[in-house]
């Protein structure tokens, strides 16, 4: 089983900051399955990030998305009220198929 | 658009078997690109697949979860179903359907809480 490991778990940042997220594999992981989703309270994920680093339908181009091989970044340029959430890291090419843990970014 | 929408059991006795129904609108879920999955969130806590399946009713699950999980599809109502037999306190959760494609998991369900509790 493939365990994505991300950090931090909480992020606690201002509006007009910059977000950093990382996700990290206990081995490889085709960047081709590799997602991030958003999540917000009482609300189900939304597909933010697919193939590592390419935006899903709808999102803002402050969400970007990074890396190859074990080591992943989700990065929010500048954070708008919206964006304070839970973030999950997923990978899909390996059964079972595994997320991460989450960051929780708070204001 | 595409839509997906859980049907809503609400309370489980412990010991039975969870039932859900997942209705897909706005496309046919046999147009056979698609896998078609389960997931599920315990309250405060993180994401788990379950198990997925295509429209020809291959499956394929969560180890964890294999030797009390049954999915399966009826394309003639656009749906699919999840089945988990003995459940406990620890089944507690929101389930999600979604499709799964090239992308990842897109769209979601909004979700069904199901309780387990006598």
């Amino acid at each position: 089983e493939i365990v994505l490991t991300q950090s931090p778990g909480t992020l606690s940042l201002s509006p007009g900051e910059r977000a950093t997220l990382s996700c990290r594999a206990s081995q490889s992981v085709s960047s081709k399955y590799l997602s991030w989703y958003q999540q917000k309270p009482g609300q189900a994920p939304r597909l933010l990030i697919y193939g590592a680093s390419y935006r899903a339908t709808g999102i803002p181009d402050r969400f970007s998305g990074s890396g190859s091989g074990t080591d992943f970044t989700l990065t929010i340029s500048r954070l708008e009220p919206e964006d304070f959430a839970v973030y999950y890291c997923q990978q899909f090419g390996s059964s079972p198929l595994t997320f991460g843990g989450g960051t929780k970014v708070e204001i | 658009q595409l839509q997906l929408r859980e049907s809503d059991p609400g309370l489980v006795r412990p010991s039975e078997t969870l039932s859900l129904i997942c209705t897909v609108s706005g496309d046919s879920i046999s147009s056979g690109y698609y896998y078609w999955v389960w997931v599920r969130q315990p309250p405060g806590k993180g994401l788990a697949w379950i198990g997925s399946i295509d429209d020809s009713g291959s499956t394929y699950y969560n180890p964890s979860l294999k030797s009390r999980v049954t999915l399966s599809i009826d394309t003639s109502k656009n749906q699919f179903s999840l089945k988990l037999s003995s459940v406990t306190a620890a089944d507690t959760a929101v389930y999600y359907c979604a499709r799964l494609w090239s992308n990842g998991f897109d769209p979601w369900g909004q979700g069904t809480l199901v309780t387990v509790s006598s």
